[in-house]
């Protein structure tokens, strides 16, 4: 079987750091996505892990920890229009992502 | 620049009738293309994913099925919608290039059945 966990929500104020951690299980793993979607819209693309380490993009940061089997999204400065959910997917194969539940962020004045 | 157009936005379907959904994407060739459905505050589940014409994998057995008549266009059908087939239905376009290839959805089509 396969499985993803991450948070269902996180709560943070403009400004602060907010981490979003994801825990996997799965049968074949190349590597960890995370994607970005605001209510009601389409998700967004916003990092790929494919190697243990930080990946850095802006105010955006995503780590992977393959001995773990677990990643987390980091992001700083945070603004209001970073309310979104968050979704990691794991690449199982020939571009078949797994995503998970995804976690709500709320980012308040 | 790449873009991918997903019709319609919306729509609402009594239950026993058919559906077609359909996705083009402009600005790139030899795509590959994916069908994902979304339930209310759920995470994605990938439904069909294609390499080129005529193939079509699916990943999730069910009532629905998909076909790509033309390099850059996904359709999604049903013969006889379920009440189960309500959900937000997203298209993706990833280049084919191999694993870790960023994924770029449509804006998505809200399907209620009644």
């Amino acid at each position: 079987g396969q499985s993803l966990e991450q948070p269902s929500e996180v709560t943070a104020v403009e400004g602060a750091i907010v981490q979003i951690n994801c825990t996997y299980q799965t049968s074949g793993f190349y590597g960890l996505s995370w994607y970005q979607q605001h209510d009601g819209g389409a998700p967004t693309f916003l990092s790929y892990n494919a190697l243990d380490g930080l990946e850095e993009t802006g105010r955006f940061s995503s780590f992977l920890s393959r001995s773990d089997s677990y990643g987390y999204l980091l992001l700083q400065e945070l603004q209001m229009k970073d309310s979104a959910s968050y979704f990691c997917a794991v690449s199982r194969g020939f571009q078949k992502l797994v995503f998970g539940t995804g976690t709500r962020l709320l980012v308040s004045p | 620049s790449q873009t991918i157009h997903q019709w319609p936005a919306t729509l609402v379907q009594p239950v026993g009738s058919p559906l077609s959904l359909e996705c083009t994407v402009e600005g790139t060739s030899n795509p590959n293309l994916y069908w994902y459905r979304q339930a209310a505050g759920r995470g994605l589940q990938l439904l069909f994913y294609s390499v080129g014409i005529g193939q079509i994998s699916s990943e999730v057995p069910q009532n629905l099925s998909a076909s790509r008549p033309q390099d850059r266009q996904f359709i999604l059908s049903s013969k006889k919608l379920l009440l189960s087939d309500s959900g937000f239905y997203l298209c993706a376009w990833s280049r084919d290039g191999g694993v870790g290839q960023p994924q770029h959805f449509g804006d998505g089509t809200r399907l209620s059945i009644l």
